[in-house]
């Protein structure tokens, strides 16, 4: 059982340059979650969705887009890679709210140069 | 409006010590608590989760919490720390008709002989 699988797991960008983390999930589970995590800043939430074509904005959604096409698959889309991007990132998701607890994925690190 | 707050970024024990990390949450409505544990470029794995079934809950590794409602807190605890224990751990929160989950900023657990 895969569970959260995220690629790529390192990525080098340049300022400026474009890409898309990839998250896919094989739980059927409706709720997915994008954190990035910075060293003693917790892990905060960048965007979430509840279901295939319905996503929302977390706390720190500026330069990134997400979308939700298939239950299994949630991308997420940095267009104009800045400094300030330079994370960790974990995809999530769970199959409900409320008590249901989240599964990660193993994290992507992201440098952006 | 949920929030967790983690006291101590940073705690170091003996080894065959008592392990005690603090969770205190802010919620407006009865929360859903969760412990996760990170172990070095590793994902996020779920240690023990309060559902409002139990207030004392079991986790893996030997690891338990207890919900405190009238201190609103959820501390983790383990009798007697072992060298493996030694990872960043993470306390989240989740309202009953919350699709996020709120984490807190972390503590990293040091182990020594």
């Amino acid at each position: 059982n895969a569970g959260v699988t995220q690629t790529p797991k390192f990525r080098i960008l340049k300022i400026g340059q474009s890409m898309t983390l990839q998250c896919t999930q094989d739980m059927n589970h409706n709720y997915m979650y994008w954190y990035r995590q910075d060293p003693g800043m917790g892990l905060k939430l960048i965007y979430y969705s509840v279901g295939a074509g319905i996503t929302d904005k977390g706390e720190v959604p500026n330069g990134y887009n997400v979308s939700r096409s298939t239950t299994e698959d949630f991308p997420l889309r940095l267009e104009l890679a800045a400094p300030s991007q330079t994370s960790v990132y974990f995809c999530a998701s769970s199959m409900d709210r409320g008590q249901t607890e989240a599964f990660f994925g193993q994290g992507t690190r992201l440098t952006v140069v | 409006a949920q929030s967790v707050t983690q006291l101590g970024s940073h705690v170091s024990v003996s080894e065959g010590a008592l392990v005690l990390l603090r969770c205190n949450y802010s919620s407006s409505v009865p929360p859903y608590l969760f412990w996760y544990v990170q172990y070095p470029n590793q994902g996020l794995q779920l240690l023990l989760k309060y559902t409002s079934a139990a207030t004392l809950v079991k986790g893996i590794n030997g690891f338990e919490a207890e919900f405190k409602k009238s201190e609103t807190s959820f501390h983790l605890t383990k009798p007697s720390a072992h060298m493996s224990d030694a990872a960043e751990y993470f306390c989240a929160v989740r309202t009953g008709t919350a699709s996020k989950l709120t984490f807190g900023t972390g503590t990293r657990l040091q182990v020594t002989l």
